[in-house]
């Protein structure tokens, strides 16, 4: 079974905090796919990133960074000086290499207080 | 990018209602979503579709059935509303193969009284 943890319900801040976000996944598959998705109070999922099970490599996109490590099965996501604009749900997702079905995590709210 | 819309941001409906939530992408990508949001449970896919006329179920399927009788159009209907399916509804479309990401639409928040 392919099963998305993010364990932190809600985190809060102070401007220009970092902050980690976690995110955890299960699966049995060797070809899967992770995401990050950002759902500000709009509503609509906004697409952050995007990984294959093969490229571990970490990925930096200007005050934004993912930690892939396949050894502990977590896929985390590092804001760092963080902004009032970053105050959103948060959620991480795994899909296995032979389906188009996303599997979602709880998801994380992250208020930024100024 | 995709644009996905939704018919409406909310909604209001009666108990035993049929309901329509409809959904249109603009582009030509074969696989369509429905899921639902609600607070602890993170977003749940109810059905998809992998191309006209063509429909799977998700996860929670109960209480739901979908329509994908055009490309670019795929419909959620609840054949006669609850109040538990008091829920934010999301729509998204997919291109292509499990690596690309899922576009969603906006979200319709349906209350049923």
């Amino acid at each position: 079974a392919q099963k998305v943890t993010q364990a932190q319900t809600e985190i809060s801040v102070v401007e220009k905090e970092d902050v980690t976000l976690d995110c955890v996944y299960e699966t049995r598959d060797t070809t899967y796919y992770l995401f990050w998705y950002k759902q500000p109070p709009s509503g609509e999922l906004v697409f952050l990133i995007r990984r294959n099970s093969f490229d571990e490599q970490n990925e930096i996109s200007g005050r934004y960074s993912w930690n892939f490590q396949k050894s502990t099965s977590s896929f985390n996501f590092t804001i760092t000086a963080s902004q009032v604009v970053d105050s959103a749900v948060y959620f991480c997702a795994l899909r296995g290499g032979a389906t188009n079905k996303l599997i979602f995590g709880t998801g994380t709210l992250l208020a930024v207080q100024p | 990018d995709v644009k996905v819309t939704q018919s409406s941001r909310y909604l209001v409906k009666r108990t035993g209602e049929k309901v329509f939530l409809e959904c249109v992408q603009d582009m030509d990508h074969e696989n369509m979503f429905w899921y639902r949001q609600d607070p602890g449970l993170g977003l749940r896919l109810i059905y998809f579709s992998y191309d006209v006329k063509m429909k799977e179920k998700g996860d929670i399927p109960e209480g739901y059935s979908v329509s994908r009788e055009k490309k670019e159009r795929f419909s959620l209907i609840l054949e006669s509303a609850s109040t538990n399916q008091t829920s934010m509804y999301l729509c998204a479309a997919l291109a292509g193969g499990p690596y690309n990401e899922q576009f969603f639409g906006p979200g319709t928040r349906l209350t049923v009284l």
